[in-house]
């Protein structure tokens, strides 16, 4: 069974300080791992993915994301936060085998304040 | 591409009417997912076909509910008869391509559902 946990319920972040979501998985097999942003009355935009290789993923917006295969870890990280960064990610995870749907966390609420 | 498309983005309807949510996947992609978000209990899947062929009804939570996918671009979920529990916002995605199940999940703008 594959599962993903996001810990913490809201961050909140001064605007130009670094900002990290955390999320944490558990997978059968080597993951894939994916984070998501939604926006208010918006549906989920990818912004990042880790399939193999580099241990650091660069994204969309600046973001970026960590493997780490020893904490079965994926935080997500940008080195200065926004105000327009302020919204609903999301972790989600898949096995490599078998075509299977993401798995997604519950998702964290960012708030950068200015 | 013009995305996943979704109709119609807001239903409000009454308790016990008929409601069909209607999706088209971005072409060429072969896999395409229901699923429900609402604030107590986040996002939810609750079916996903592969090929126009469902594959996971698990997530769909009674009878009530019903999903089709008729042809690679064209996929519905009814609702017969609606309650008011069924309000939430329903998304619709699809995925594919070559980089098989290394790819991501592309959402449609989602249809907020109002039950009174």
């Amino acid at each position: 069974a594959q599962s993903v946990a996001q810990p913490e319920d809201q961050v909140n972040v001064a605007e130009g300080n670094p900002l990290t979501v955390k999320c944490t998985y558990s997978v059968s097999g080597n993951p894939y791992l994916f984070w998501y942003v939604q926006y208010p009355n918006r549906g989920l935009q990818f912004l990042l993915k880790y399939i193999t290789g580099d241990n650091l993923v660069k994204g969309s917006y600046g973001f970026e994301a960590e493997f780490n295969k020893s904490q079965t870890s994926f935080h997500l990280k940008k080195p200065s936060a926004l105000v327009s960064d302020s919204a609903l990610y999301f972790c989600a995870v898949r096995a490599n085998s078998g075509n299977t749907p993401l798995v997604f966390g519950k998702g964290t609420r960012l708030s950068v304040i200015a | 591409d013009a995305g996943v498309i979704q109709s119609p983005r807001h239903e409000v309807t009454e308790m016990g009417q008929e409601v069909t949510l209607r999706c088209k996947p971005i072409s060429g992609h072969n896999s395409l997912f229901w699923y429900r978000q609402t604030m107590m209990r986040g996002l939810e899947l609750l079916i996903y076909f592969n090929n126009n062929v469902p594959i996971d009804d698990s997530g769909m939570p009674e009878d009530r509910f019903s999903a089709k996918m008729p042809n690679a671009s064209f996929s519905t979920l009814k609702i017969q008869p609606s309650e008011p529990r069924d309000s939430a916002v329903y998304f619709c995605a699809s995925s594919g391509g070559v980089r098989g199940v290394a790819n991501e999940q592309f959402f449609g703008p989602g249809t907020r559902l109002t039950v009174l």
